[in-house]
This record gives structure tokens, C-alpha cells and sequence, in this order.
């Protein structure tokens, strides 16, 4: 059965840091580029972060740039969010999900159950 | 970066109701646009690819079209389990943006 499962939110002062983890099975992992989308509390979903199969291909939204960091071990069959330097704005339903790319387009076909971050003092 | 507007932001409607939900991007997208479906506190599913390519195992009411700014969702006969909030979303160029949603009441 193809699955992502998040872990790792917790609350977290602002200003502190954090580190999200998806472990994949089912699929090929390293085959597949790889997706964060954060749903903050009765908000919609932001794209936040992807990152190629090879991770030779990185793209981050602009409220997170400079701020986060997404990777992959390919080898681990993991996914990665290193959260630095984190604000209220960032209390959100993080979820994993993966890439599927087609001709002339990719969407994101496989989403993880979420791990819920809040960002509080 | 590519601004989306979707509309409406909610739609009251009833069982077996003919519903359309409009996404409009900033700039030309060619068909570089996906429709997910949220319940509530569920993660999204994908519904529509590539404006207009049905997931398989997408009941069939759910139709896309659309191309370049303008796009549309149509579900043909509204079923109970339709009632949720949709999303249109480009990938036609990062940032990958999401409209802001569409939730479905009764």
C-alpha cells in the first residue's frame, strides 16, 4: 500500500526550531519528486515547499524562503522540513504529498494524514 | 507569481444539484491545473488533472475545463459525500498556489 506518514510537530516557541519528517512506503520513493502544504487552523492549503527525486530541483514558497528547508534520503525513504526562525503565521496541519508527473502537467496524487505544528510562547 | 481566484468562496446547494466553481489565475497557465477535494479533517484528494483529465476512480458528475486563465469544476448531480471544500491549484510554475477554496454546504 503506497503511504506517507508524517511526524515530528509539535508546539514550538517563536523563534524556535523544528524538523518534520514523512516516511514513505509502497512506491519507489526516489523516483518521485516531493511536496509540503501547510492548512493553517480554518484557512486554506499553501504549497510550501518541492523538491525533485533527485533533490537537484528545489522550489519554496515565499512566506517560507530563507526560513525552511526541504531534503530527502532517498536511501531512508524519508522526506524532510527543517523549520528554522518560526512565527505564529506557521501554526498549520503540515502535509507531505507526493508528486506525479505527467505530460504537460504534475499533481500531487498521494497525501499523508498531517502533523500539526503550533507556534506559540 | 501566479495569483488564483476562485469563486465562489461558499455555495449553498442541495442534492442533486448542478454546482460550477470558477478559478481564475493572473497569468496564462495553458492546462497546468488540478482540483482537489477536502473533507473535513481529511487530507486533499486529487479529483481533476491537467484541467480536464478525471482521476480514475473519480465518480464521472465531476467535470474540468478550462484553459490559459479560466477554469471550471461541474458537478453534475450533488451526492451527500460531494459536500466538502474544493481547491483548484497550478502547476504550471513555482510557487505551486492554491485558490483559496470553495467549501460546499447543504
Amino acid at each position: 500500500e503506497v503511504q506517507l506518514v508524517e511526524s515530528g510537530g509539535v508546539l514550538e516557541q517563536p523563534g524556535g526550531s523544528l524538523r518534520l519528517s514523512c516516511a514513505a512506503s509502497g512506491f519507489t520513493f526516489s523516483s518521485y519528486s516531493m511536496n509540503w502544504v501547510r492548512q493553517a487552523p480554518g484557512k486554506g492549503l499553501e504549497w510550501v515547499a518541492y523538491i525533485s527525486g533527485s533533490s537537484s530541483t528545489i522550489y519554496y514558497a515565499d512566506s517560507v524562503r530563507g526560513r525552511f528547508t526541504i531534503s530527502r534520503d532517498n536511501a531512508k525513504n524519508s522526506l524532510f522540513l527543517q523549520m528554522n526562525s518560526l512565527r505564529a503565521e506557521d501554526t498549520a496541519v503540515y502535509y507531505c504529498a507526493r508528486a506525479l508527473l505527467v505530460p504537460a502537467n504534475y499533481y500531487m496524487d498521494v497525501w499523508g494524514k498531517g502533523t500539526t505544528v503550533t507556534v506559540s510562547s | 507569481d501566479i495569483q488564483m481566484t476562485q469563486s465562489p468562496s461558499s455555495l449553498s446547494a442541495s442534492v442533486g444539484d448542478r454546482v460550477i466553481i470558477t478559478c481564475r489565475t493572473s497569468q496564462r497557465i495553458r492546462s497546468y491545473l488540478n482540483w482537489y477535494q477536502q473533507r473535513p479533517g481529511k487530507a486533499p484528494k486529487v479529483l481533476i488533472y491537467a484541467a480536464s483529465s478525471l482521476l480514475s476512480g473519480v465518480p464521472s458528475r465531476f467535470n474540468g475545463s478550462g484553459s490559459e486563465t479560466e477554469f471550471t469544476l461541474t458537478i453534475s448531480s450533488l451526492q451527500l459525500e460531494d459536500f466538502a471544500t474544493y481547491y483548484c491549484q497550478q502547476s504550471y510554475s513555482s510557487p505551486y498556489t492554491f485558490g483559496q477554496g470553495t467549501e460546499l454546504e447543504i
